[in-house]
C-alpha cells in the first residue's frame, strides 16, 4: 500500500456545487497533514492545514480522521477559480506527497 | 523577501552530461527538500535536509546528489543525465519540525535528450 493515496479524478463538477476529497495515510504515527493546491505548469501552493478538530476557512473545510486514517478536504459553492489539482501532504519529518486530484469546475 | 529561488526554469540536457540545479531560500528555513514531478506520478522525494551540514535520501535519490553548506543554499547535482530524469524539479522549504508546511520553488522543466 502506498503511503499516502489520493483518488486521480478528475472530479468534474458544475459552479456553486460542493465537493470533497479524501487522502488516506498508512503509517499513524504521521503527526501533521496539509492540503496544497497546484495550477497547471505551477508550484503546489499551501492551501490549508488540517487540525485534529477540523478548521475551515472560508468555503473550504478540512478534517483529520485518525482512527480511519485519512484526511478530508470540502469545498463548498464551487468556483471556476477553484480548479486545480488538489494534493494532500503528511509531514513526519519526511514529507510524503499524494499525487493529486484533479477538480475542474465548470459553468 | 523572495522566498524560494530555483534556477534555471528550463534546461535541455544530452545524455550523460551532468549538471546543478540552484536553489536558495531567504526566510532562515531549517528544512529543505527537492522534488519531481511527473505525469500520473505525483511529487517524488529526491533528497532533502533538515540543516546545514545533513542531508538524506528521499524515495527516489539515484542519480542525483545533494549537499547543504548553508542554510540558505540546497543544490541538486545530476551526475550523468538520462532521458528517464526527464521531469519538472521543485525545491521546497519549511521551518523544522512536523507542523509546518512547505514553501516552493516555481519549479525547473528538464529535458533529457
Amino acid at each position: 500500500r502506498k503511503e499516502v493515496e489520493q483518488d486521480p479524478g478528475p472530479f468534474n463538477v458544475p459552479e456553486g456545487a460542493t465537493v470533497a476529497f479524501n487522502c488516506t495515510y498508512s503509517n499513524s504515527a504521521s503527526q501533521s497533514f496539509f492540503w496544497y493546491r497546484q495550477d497547471c505548469r505551477k508550484e503546489p501552493k499551501l492551501l490549508m492545514s488540517v487540525y485534529s478538530s477540523g478548521n475551515e476557512d472560508g468555503r473550504f473545510t478540512a478534517q483529520l480522521n485518525r482512527a480511519s486514517q485519512y484526511i478530508s478536504l470540502l469545498i463548498r459553492d464551487s468556483k471556476l477559480s477553484d480548479s486545480a489539482t488538489y494534493l494532500c501532504l503528511y509531514n513526519n519529518n519526511d514529507m510524503r506527497f499524494g499525487a493529486g486530484t484533479r477538480l475542474t469546475v465548470k459553468p | 523577501n523572495a522566498g524560494v529561488t530555483q534556477t534555471p526554469k528550463f534546461q535541455v540536457l544530452k545524455t550523460g552530461q551532468s549538471m546543478t540545479l540552484q536553489c536558495a531560500q531567504d526566510m532562515n528555513h531549517e528544512y529543505m527538500s527537492w522534488y519531481r514531478q511527473d505525469p500520473g506520478m505525483g511529487l517524488r522525494l529526491i533528497h532533502y535536509s533538515v540543516g546545514a551540514g545533513i542531508t538524506d535520501q528521499g524515495e527516489v535519490p539515484n542519480g542525483y546528489n545533494v549537499s547543504r553548506s548553508t542554510t540558505e543554499d540546497f543544490p541538486l547535482r545530476l551526475l550523468s543525465a538520462a532521458p528517464s530524469q526527464t521531469s519538472v524539479y521543485f525545491c521546497a522549504s519549511s521551518y523544522s519540525g512536523p507542523y509546518y508546511g512547505y514553501t516552493f520553488g516555481s519549479g525547473t522543466r528538464l529535458t533529457v535528450v
